[in-house]
């Protein structure tokens, strides 16, 4: 069964601090993979998807995600975080298709002035 | 446009009580998927529907889940017997044909 790996369960940031959050998962075949955040009182919100192409993805709000199939791994980077970063960030999986997600535990960011 | 609905927002039942929880998803969406979190973890799936099939239901954790979706648009989660591992938000979430899930706001349940 596939799984998600999030290394990070808080980190905490000043605001202009660059970001990286890891994300590793165990599927070897052909994947699709999403970063979601959950703000406080809020659904989950895509920030970014990656189904094929161009392995460095752009989100919403100045995100990014690097696809390295080699790692198996979907980091998400942020060059600078704002307080109103400050959220639950997590990672999912799927298989190609219409299959269910598979969430990582989520890395909970909190961004000080 | 409306996104995923879901009712109640909170909903308190004491151990043994039935629950039903409703997701209303986005107009015109084939999928259903309903995911449960608990505190302090990611959405664990429960079950998927397309349509008015229920593909898959191997995350359901016991037979006291239930879940259905009769005229392919609402579904309900159906909850008998709660108890207080039961407790957790309730996630629904709807996508078109082509993926890209989108989810509701969730409902909490808390088995007393």
């Amino acid at each position: 069964a596939q799984s998600v790996s999030q290394h990070n369960h808080h980190v905490i940031l000043s605001e202009a601090a660059s970001l990286e959050l890891g994300c590793n998962y165990s599927y070897g075949g052909t994947v699709n993979l999403f970063w979601y955040v959950q703000y406080p009182g809020q659904h989950l919100q895509l920030l970014l998807k990656y189904f094929s192409g161009d392995p460095l993805v752009k989100g919403i709000k100045g995100f990014e995600a690097e696809f390295i199939k080699s790692k198996f791994s979907f980091n998400l980077r942020k060059p600078s975080v704002q307080w109103s970063d400050t959220a639950e960030y997590f990672c999912a999986v799927r298989e190609s298709g219409n299959t269910p997600l598979v969430f990582g535990k989520g890395t909970r960011l909190s961004v000080i002035a | 446009g409306a996104g995923v609905s879901q009712s109640p927002r909170y909903k308190v039942a004491k151990r043994g009580q039935d629950v039903a929880l409703r997701c209303d998803p986005i107009s015109g969406h084939v999928s259903l998927f309903w995911y449960q979190q608990a505190l302090g973890q990611g959405p664990e799936f429960l079950t998927y529907f397309q349509n008015e099939a229920q593909l898959d239901k191997s995350g359901l954790p016991s037979d006291r889940f239930f879940a259905e979706r009769p005229e392919g648009s609402v579904s309900t989660l159906k909850i008998q017997r709660t108890q207080q591992e039961d407790s957790a938000v309730y996630l629904c979430a709807s996508s078109p044909v082509t993926p890209g899930l989108h989810f509701g706001n969730g409902t909490r349940l808390t088995v007393t």
